[in-house]
């Protein structure tokens, strides 16, 4: 139950595209196409942004996607804006009921 | 609304207790899978465990079994994590979090989180 690998920081100016990979092993992110992101304000709860994979929750922005390739896991934002800048966690599904949390992105915009 | 309110963090030496609590509101709390999310101070989310619905079926994190218990109450509304013999590397901020669930189907996410309570193992 090793965390899932995210990078420590991700930054673009915005009206940009950004992405965020989520590395993995095949006992998680391989195995499950059930991955959800998490977007987090300083001081603040978690947000669910995008779950099993790709699929947004009611009332998340569609500049929010998510999709997979393998072990790794992303998720794309696009036309960045300044209410973007958060951290962003990434969570996989590992079987027997149990979950694995990434490392954790914080994103800046420029 | 929907709400979760946790409580009874604090301060606690190596070795010690503590009972966390989550009271649910707005949502019929005994349709939901619940779990216990951690994050330690500038650190990443961890997950702890997780309950189904009546309260059968429990899951939890290597590092914390066998000496968490979660449980709940439905006649209460509220989900509780029993933390015992307590590490310096508990110390974090729980959170308790509900599954998503939409359209008759739940789906693996956690959709309403509390504002957490922080634990700090300390001597």
């Amino acid at each position: 139950q090793s965390a899932l690998t995210q990078p420590a920081s991700v930054s673009g100016s915005p009206g940009q595209s950004i992405t965020i990979s989520c590395t993995g092993t095949s006992s998680d992110v391989g195995s499950y196409n059930l991955v959800s992101w998490y977007q987090q304000h300083p001081g603040k709860a978690p947000k669910l942004m995008i779950y099993e994979g790709s699929k947004r929750p009611s009332g998340v922005s569609n500049r929010f996607s998510g999709s997979k390739s393998g072990n790794t896991a992303s998720l794309t934002i696009s036309g960045l804006q300044a209410e973007d800048e958060a951290d962003y966690h990434c969570c996989s599904y590992a079987g027997s009921s149990t979950y694995v949390f990434g490392t954790g992105t914080k994103v800046t915009v420029l | 609304e929907v709400q979760l309110v946790e409580s009874g963090g604090g301060l606690v030496q190596p070795g010690g207790s503590l009972r966390l609590s989550c009271a649910a509101s707005g949502f019929t709390f005994s349709n939901y899978w619940m779990s216990w999310v951690r994050q330690a101070p500038g650190k990443g989310l961890e997950w702890v465990a997780n309950i189904k619905q009546d309260g059968g079926e429990k899951y939890s994190v290597d590092s914390v079994r066998g000496r968490f218990t979660i449980s709940r109450d439905n006649a209460k509304n509220s989900l509780y994590l029993q933390m015992n013999s307590l590490r310096a590397e508990d110390t974090a901020v729980y959170y308790c979090a509900r599954f998503y669930c939409s359209g008759g189907g739940c789906y693996h996410g956690f959709d309403y989180w509390g504002q957490g309570t922080l634990v700090t193992v300390s001597s």
